[in-house]
């Protein structure tokens, strides 16, 4: 069984301020694991993927997130925040492997202050 | 490449009814997943689609059932309608050998009254 926890329902920024979603999750067998972003009305975008290779993974428009097994944690980070990055965020998790379903957080909604 | 497509956008039926959702893979891929998702939570694993066959369930009843085509598109159907049913469904394809990066279409907004 997987599931994933996102502590904070709504996380506000300053423009320009670092940007720290957290997810943690749990696997009972190696996981791969997603942040996607959903803006209004639309569809999930992909932000990110870790399947295992490097712990540290780069996506797109900035953002990053690490893998930490100790941890069990998949946090997401971007060094200095966009007015364009508000949206809700989701964290997911599957089994490693083939196209499997994915199980994801409740989200998180990002606020970004000018 | 053309991305995931889903129609119709919104659609509005009532409890008891019956309702028919589309999708359309994006180019190349072999798999897709249906997902719910309700006001203010996160989506929720319907099933998924291989090569026709279905690949996995969530924890749906039987009134959800799916099909996909030779062209991997595919329909989600959902029979005696609940207000409880009213969400985003969303539709995602992947190729099964590419682990499992499934992309997204714009989904259906379903309000059932």
């Amino acid at each position: 069984a997987q599931s994933v926890t996102q502590l904070g329902s709504h996380v506000s920024v300053s423009e320009g301020a670092l940007v720290l979603l957290r997810c943690n999750y749990s696997s009972s067998v190696p996981p791969y694991l997603f942040w996607y972003v959903q803006y209004p009305n639309q569809g999930l975008q992909l932000l990110l993927k870790y399947t295992s290779a490097a712990t540290l993974v780069k996506g797109i428009n900035g953002f990053e997130a690490e893998f930490k097994k100790s941890e069990t944690s998949f946090h997401l980070t971007k060094p200095s925040a966009h007015m364009s990055d508000a949206a809700e965020y989701f964290c997911a998790v599957s089994p490693s492997g083939s196209a499997r379903q994915l199980t994801f957080g409740s989200g998180t909604q990002l606020t970004v202050l000018p | 490449e053309t991305g995931v497509t889903q129609s119709p956008t919104h659609l509005i039926k009532t409890r008891g009814q019956q309702v028919t959702l589309r999708c359309s893979s994006q180019s190349g891929h072999n798999t897709v997943s249906w997902y719910q998702q309700a006001l203010g939570q996160g989506p929720q694993f319907i099933f998924q689609y291989y090569r026709e066959e279905e690949n996995g369930r969530g924890n749906f009843p039987p009134r959800f059932s799916g099909l996909q085509f030779p062209n991997y598109s595919s329909e989600l159907n959902v029979n005696a309608l609940e207000l409880d049913d009213s969400a985003l469904y969303l539709c995602a394809s992947s190729l099964e050998n590419r682990g499992s990066e499934q992309y997204f279409g714009p989904g259906t907004r379903l309000t059932v009254t």
